[in-house]
């Protein structure tokens, strides 16, 4: 139990372009999502906090323009990375909480290339 | 703010053998969970082990333990019977007990290596 998924989980894209990367929870409805980046050989670093039906909570430094999320379901978020730049490549990693434990349950990630 | 520190970047520790890991965080708060992630070559964060503060009795999971000093704000974990499949980044977590923040902080990664 406890699986999320994302797609996709590699994406190459042009500079300027936009693009949406899914996170899913499979087998549980997620109140609250997660996403997070990762540098090459560096730690995760909290994006912005998401609940169903309402709008994300951003950490401090992250523009909320450019990296949009969507959690419009109990089992769905997106991010949009909106006119993408090389510097937008990273690894992003989404992870789910259920309300009824602290626990976060984290995707596969999506590595994000901008060419 | 919370912050959680892991001063080994990397260890290697023969096959069968046991590690220890560190990680200290520093907090005010007095209620809070202690996590460690493993982070494997697929980049998959798997949940190795946790301990809630209020807790005293350290936390264990099969050949995973830990050694929980709340004073000391100490978090480290030992491996034991070290195996292959050990080898990952090993990330330390914090996250407040306080629902409305629930936000993990994660340490830099100890990356260990199992040598055969």
């Amino acid at each position: 139990g406890a699986v999320v998924s994302q797609h996709p989980s590699r994406v190459i894209c042009k500079s300027g372009t936009s693009v949406k990367i899914e996170c899913r929870s499979l087998d549980f409805q997620a109140t609250t999502m997660f996403w997070y980046r990762q540098f090459p050989k560096q730690s995760l670093m909290l994006m912005a906090t998401s609940n169903e039906g309402s709008k994300a909570t951003y950490e401090q430094g992250v523009e909320k323009d450019k990296f949009l999320i969507n959690h419009a379901s109990l089992t769905l978020s997106t991010l949009t990375v909106t006119s993408a730049h090389p510097e937008d490549s990273s690894f992003y990693i989404c992870s789910a909480r259920t309300g009824l434990t602290y626990e976060q349950y984290f995707g596969p990630g999506t590595r994000l290339t901008v060419t | 703010a919370q912050t959680v520190t892991q001063s080994q970047p990397e260890m290697s520790v023969q096959e069968a053998e046991t590690v220890t890991l560190s990680c200290t965080y520093d907090t005010s708060e007095s209620d809070y969970y202690l996590f460690w992630y493993k982070q494997p070559p697929s980049r998959q964060m798997i949940l190795v082990i946790r301990q809630e503060a209020y807790k005293q009795q350290n936390a264990t999971e099969n050949r995973f333990s830990v050694n929980f000093q709340k004073a000391a704000k100490s978090f480290s974990l030992k491996i034991s019977d070290s195996q292959l499949g050990d080898a990952a980044m090993y990330f330390c977590a914090y996250r407040s007990a306080d629902f409305g923040n629930e936000k993990l902080t994660f340490g830099t990664g100890t990356r260990l290596t199992i040598i055969p």
